[in-house]
């Protein structure tokens, strides 16, 4: 059974990074049947998409966060990262890692249990 | 950006209802839709891909159709596990948006 977990701090000052790990068990990170994901979600509010890993190692970033985020990877232990540079009050969020499914319309079908970040001095 | 709509954003309904949720996007998406659940402090769980196809493991109940730029989930007859937030995502043209949600609460 596929599994997702993300990792990193739950508290980020202002203008600081934040950072976050998804470790993927039960499956390999590198097949080409599937991407990942991470998106995110405010607190009451919902779900935003930041951005894309695809098994050639490429990304893509939603627009209106682009100039701040990078998404990498580490294959050889299942698990790939976001940055978020620059942060404010408004990057507060739960924060999710996700499979995308290819055969099924690229659908999210596993996603992390999800971990809140709050942005705060 | 393609933009995704829901409507209603909250409706209330008893169990055994017949609810109906409709989705728009701002521009054609094919059939890359997919419907997912969302219950208070739970992660999102994927119900409906393509559009109609039903994810492994979720009830028959739940049926999703369209085409083009509108889409439904209904749920035949609503399950006291049904209330919670559903969400439409489009997977067409990055960034793969989300709708805002419906939530359907007890009536």
């Amino acid at each position: 059974q596929l599994q997702l977990q993300e990792s990193g701090p739950g508290l980020v000052k202002p203008s600081e990074t934040l950072s976050l790990t998804c470790t993927v068990s039960g499956g390999s990170i590198s097949s080409t049947t599937y991407y990942w994901g991470w998106i995110r979600q405010p607190p009451g509010k919902g779900l935003e998409w930041i951005g894309t890993l695809y098994y050639s190692g490429s990304t893509y970033y939603n627009p209106s966060l682009k100039s701040r985020v990078t998404i990498s990877v580490d294959a050889s232990k299942n698990q790939f990262s976001l940055k978020l540079r620059s942060v404010t009050a408004a990057d507060t969020a739960v924060y999710y890692c996700a499979r995308g499914n290819y055969p099924k319309y690229e659908s999210l079908d596993y996603w992390g249990q999800g971990t809140l970040v709050t942005v705060s001095s | 950006d393609i933009q995704m709509t829901q409507s209603p954003s909250s409706l209330s309904a008893s169990v055994g209802d017949r609810v109906t949720i409709t989705c728009r996007a701002s521009q054609s998406i094919s059939s890359h839709l997919s419907w997912y659940q969302q219950k208070p402090g739970r992660t999102p769980k994927l119900l409906i891909y393509a559009a109609s196809s039903l994810q492994n493991g979720v009830p028959s109940r739940f049926s999703g159709s369209g085409s083009g730029t509108d889409f439904t989930l209904t749920i035949s007859s609503l399950q006291p596990e049904d209330f919670a937030t559903y969400y439409c995502q489009q997977s067409y043209s990055a960034p793969f948006t989300f709708g805002p949600g419906t939530k359907i609460d007890i009536k």
